[in-house]
């Protein structure tokens, strides 16, 4: 089957750094993509890797290590409206996204 | 300018009952996508549309589910006979093409059943 595994919550403090883990198991692998969802919101696009390494915008950076089905997403100088829930979702072969579950972010002052 | 839009916001029905929920998306997408999204959980992949072809209905978890988008453009998610089980957001996306990675979302429609 396919799925995606990701931590159902992380806590953080206001300016630190966190990572968020995701991996993967999909029939086909188009890329990873991360999207933020704040509460009763709509998810928003953040960033998307198909080859290996190290993808940064901003305060967001999204890593992809193909060859162990993994990637992650970094946020820097955590602010308070950073507090989210973060999806990983891998494009498969019939061009659909497969969700995770998603990480819900929890950051205290 | 303007974003994906779906009406309506909120809908609450009586089991049985017949539903349609609208989505428009951004203007020039050619790709539009239907997810269902439950508490706690990601967005579940419902039905993807190229033009007005449904290139993937896959996701659609049996025969009451059906969709539309006969100009390419707006599209209508029905669901006959609806059960308590459909109580959900459900939420549209469009990209340029079902090639791109980015999709663009929609605020979504909360649909309930009683």
């Amino acid at each position: 089957g396919q799925s995606l595994e990701q931590p159902s919550e992380v806590t953080a403090v206001e300016g630190a750094i966190v990572q968020i883990n995701c991996t993967y198991q999909t029939s086909g692998f188009y890329g990873l993509s991360w999207y933020q969802q704040h509460d009763g919101g709509a998810p928003t696009f953040l960033s998307y890797n198909a080859l290996d390494g190290l993808e940064e915008t901003g305060r967001f950076s999204s890593f992809l290590s193909r060859s162990d089905s993994y990637g992650y997403l970094l946020l820097q100088e955590l602010q308070m409206k950073d507090s989210a829930s973060y999806f990983c979702a891998v494009k498969d072969s019939n061009y659909q996204l497969i969700w995770g579950a998603g990480t819900k972010l929890i950051i205290k002052p | 300018g303007a974003g994906v839009s779906q009406t309506p916001s909120n809908k609450v029905t009586e089991k049985g009952k017949y539903v349609e929920l609208r989505c428009d998306p951004i203007s020039g997408h050619t790709a539009l996508y239907w997810y269902r999204q439950s508490l706690g959980q990601g967005p579940e992949f419902l039905i993807y549309f190229q033009g007005t072809g449904a290139a993937d209905d896959s996701g659609l978890p049996n025969d009451r589910f059906f969709a539309v988008r006969p100009e390419g453009s707006v599209s209508t998610l029905k669901i006959q006979r609806t059960e308590r089980g459909d109580s959900a957001v459900y939420l549209c996306a469009s990209s340029l093409s079902a090639g791109d990675y980015e999709q663009y979302f929609g605020p979504g429609t909360r649909l309930t059943v009683t």
